[in-house]
């Protein structure tokens, strides 16, 4: 029982360049999340999905897009990377469809746009 | 929307004694939830407790107890007994019930000493 995995851990790009972060939870959650963790900061809410087949957006979902390919898998796209979207980014999922204060989170994806 | 505020960017303790860290939050929901998360330098986070703004009595996990005042709009941390694997980043995180979000504060940095 992996939990939430994430992939790649670390990743380089240049300004322009697109790329697909990865997640992965093998707990059958219904909602999964993409959270950015800025330098001294928490966390802030990039995109969710309560279940198959729904996307919302968070707090900061410019420059991202999502796909919630099955139950298990939630993929955040940077379409063109900008140096702003620098950051380590972090895979969650919980149980319900609804509200869970409960969220189990991946190791995180730490991001470098040059 | 909730705003979470968390005014200590760092702390220090003594291996054994207890230590209280800050959080103040703001909404005007009716249902919501208040958290902590651990986030060791591994990078991790971690859950470590919960408190729902119905519930009557302060929350406890453990060495872990939060001191809930919803009159001062206050979610505060109890550690006891610090231990030196304690030291790490914590954020206090709310969570309105009607969305599918948490709203992180900026976090505590929390140094145990020997």
């Amino acid at each position: 029982n992996a939990g939430v995995t994430q992939t790649p851990k670390f990743q380089v790009l240049k300004t322009g360049q697109s790329m697909t972060l990865q997640c992965a939870q093998d707990m059958n959650h219904n909602s999964m999340y993409w959270y950015r963790q800025d330098p001294g900061m928490g966390l802030r809410l990039i995109y969710y999905s309560a279940s198959e087949g729904t996307t919302d957006k968070g707090e900061v979902p410019n420059g991202y897009n999502v796909s919630r390919l099955n139950k298990r898998e939630f993929s955040l796209r940077l379409e063109s990377a900008a140096p702003s979207q620098t950051s380590v980014y972090f895979c969650a999922s919980s149980p319900g469809v609804y509200f869970s204060y409960e969220q189990y989170f991946g190791p995180g994806t730490r991001l470098t746009v040059t | 929307a909730q705003k979470i505020t968390q005014t200590q960017p760092g702390m220090f303790v003594q291996e054994k004694e207890a230590v209280t860290l800050d959080c103040t939050y703001d909404t005007s929901d009716q249902s919501y939830g208040l958290f902590w998360y651990k986030q060791p330098s591994s990078g991790e986070m971690i859950f470590l407790i919960y408190q729902g703004s119905y519930d009557e009595q302060n929350a406890t996990e453990g060495r872990y107890s939060l001191n809930f005042q919803k009159a001062r709009k206050s979610a505060n941390l109890v550690i006891s007994a610090s231990q030196l694997g304690d030291s790490a980043m914590y954020f206090c995180v709310g969570g309105d019930t009607g969305r599918r979000a948490l709203t992180f504060g900026s976090g505590t940095r929390l140094q145990v000493q020997p």
